[in-house]
């Protein structure tokens, strides 16, 4: 079975600080994982993916997140936060593409 | 590449009243598609799953015959809400999966409000 668990439902930076969303995952086999943002009575963005390729995955809007094995944590960061960073943020994991299994969300607040 | 629809963004419609909900891949096949429900504040529910020509697969507590699962062709979903009552107001989003591939691609999502 497959988890995901985004410590901090809520999150508040100061525009220009570096923004950290946590994402741990359970998962039996190796995953793929992804984040997405989503903007009030908006759908789902896909801001990036790890796949098996390089651990350090690079995304839109300056977003990046690391998997990490051993931890089995996949963290978004931005190094300066944005006034229009300012959304819900999720994280996801499948194995087959067949069922996404996504965390609680996480809102980020950025504070001018 | 890989862009899906939703028809319509909002809808209200009366209590007891049924309502259609489309779902369009618009540049590629989607041989997979899946429902979500979104309740306020949070996260994605998958309701079902459906593949082209088949019957959905619902997920533990969905009412199958309250909403209804349509993939008739390879572009094309539809959730109809049956007799829609109060508490099925929610935000509805579907996602679709090409061939050969493990990533779904998100629809803008469907605001229903049942008065």
């Amino acid at each position: 079975a497959q988890s995901v668990t985004q410590l901090g439902s809520h999150v508040s930076v100061s525009e220009g600080a570096l923004v950290l969303l946590r994402c741990n995952y359970s998962s039996s086999v190796p995953p793929y994982l992804f984040w997405y943002v989503q903007y009030p009575n908006q759908g789902l963005q896909l801001l990036l993916k790890y796949t098996s390729a390089a651990t350090l995955v690079k995304g839109i809007n300056g977003f990046e997140a690391e998997f990490k094995k051993s931890e089995t944590s996949f963290h978004l960061t931005k190094p300066s936060a944005h006034m229009s960073d300012a959304a819900e943020y999720f994280c996801a994991v499948t194995d087959t593409g067949n069922q996404f299994y996504f965390g609680t969300g996480t809102s980020l607040t950025v504070i001018p | 590449g890989a862009v899906v629809s939703q028809h319509p963004s909002r809808v209200i419609c009366k209590s007891g009243t049924s309502v259609k909900i489309e779902c369009r891949s618009l540049d590629f096949q989607a041989t997979t598609m899946f429902w979500y429900r979104q309740f306020p504040k949070q996260s994605l529910m998958l309701m079902a799953t459906s593949n082209e020509g088949s019957k959905a697969t619902y997920e533990q507590g969905v009412e199958k015959d309250k909403f209804l699962i349509n993939h008739a062709s390879l572009t094309l979903s539809t959730l109809t809400v049956t007799s829609a009552h109060p508490e099925d107001s929610s935000f509805y989003i579907c996602s679709a999966r090409g061939t050969g591939t493990y990533e779904q691609y998100f629809g803008p999502g469907t605001r229903l409000t049942v008065t």
